[in-house]
């Protein structure tokens, strides 16, 4: 199958900017995704980029794609102690392939 | 906002018995999925359905496994003879379209098999 990679755990302060990283093999990926999941929670879509863009920012979220390196980043600006969760990189092919989630913890 | 939901939210059963996990899509998609993630792992691939039969699986989805859409609006993963290993959360997710660009998963239902 598809790997998909991330870090996993992120520890920022409060008011900083986070970055998410994630590296993908599939190089057909039509949709490259976001998801967020709090404890004893399921999977909370927060954005998407197709594959042809290299930037999309939403509010305080900017994604982006290297295709070329297969790297995609979540970038979370003013991160505030909501923000506490995992984040779930993931692909679509004809499967959706998830990395393996970076627990991201905001220290107020 | 329409919404994935899934039934029962906590499942324990004993080795050996089968169980049925439910969702309900959102209304007007066409796909559906099954994921499991057991604790502390990442999101797995189960098996997508689209136009009342399976379109893709994955090697975890063998045939203690099966998938069901009995009507217009539920869609049910049945394990005949679940494992200690099959204890995880089931996440049941559906897409309107073929544009994939959105998929919403439910809440999950917590199967333990003990």
């Amino acid at each position: 199958g598809e790997d998909v990679e991330q870090s996993l755990f992120l520890s920022v302060r409060e008011g900083d900017s986070s970055v998410i990283n994630c590296t993908y093999t599939d190089s057909s990926s039509t949709y490259l995704y976001w998801y967020k999941q709090e404890p004893g929670a399921g999977l909370q879509l927060l954005t998407y980029i197709f594959s042809n863009m290299d930037m999309k920012q939403d509010q305080r979220l900017t994604v982006l794609l290297n295709k070329k390196d297969k790297h995609l980043s979540l970038r979370i600006a003013d991160t505030q102690t909501g923000d506490s969760a995992i984040y779930f990189c993931a692909e679509s092919g004809n499967q959706f392939y998830f990395g393996t989630g970076t627990s991201l913890t905001v220290i107020p | 906002e329409p919404e994935v939901t899934q039934t029962p939210s906590h499942q324990v059963t004993q080795m050996g018995q089968e169980v049925i996990l439910r969702c309900v899509p959102i209304s007007n998609h066409l796909y559906f999925y099954w994921y499991r993630q057991i604790l502390g792992q990442k999101v797995e691939f189960l098996v997508s359905f689209y136009n009342n039969e399976i379109s893709e699986k994955s090697e975890i989805f063998d045939d203690q496994f099966s998938v069901e859409r009995p009507d217009g609006s539920n869609f049910t993963l049945k394990i005949r003879s679940t494992k200690l290993e099959d204890s995880a959360m089931y996440f049941c997710a559906s897409i309107s379209g073929l544009a994939r660009n959105e998929q919403y998963f439910g809440p999950g239902t917590r199967l333990t098999v003990t």
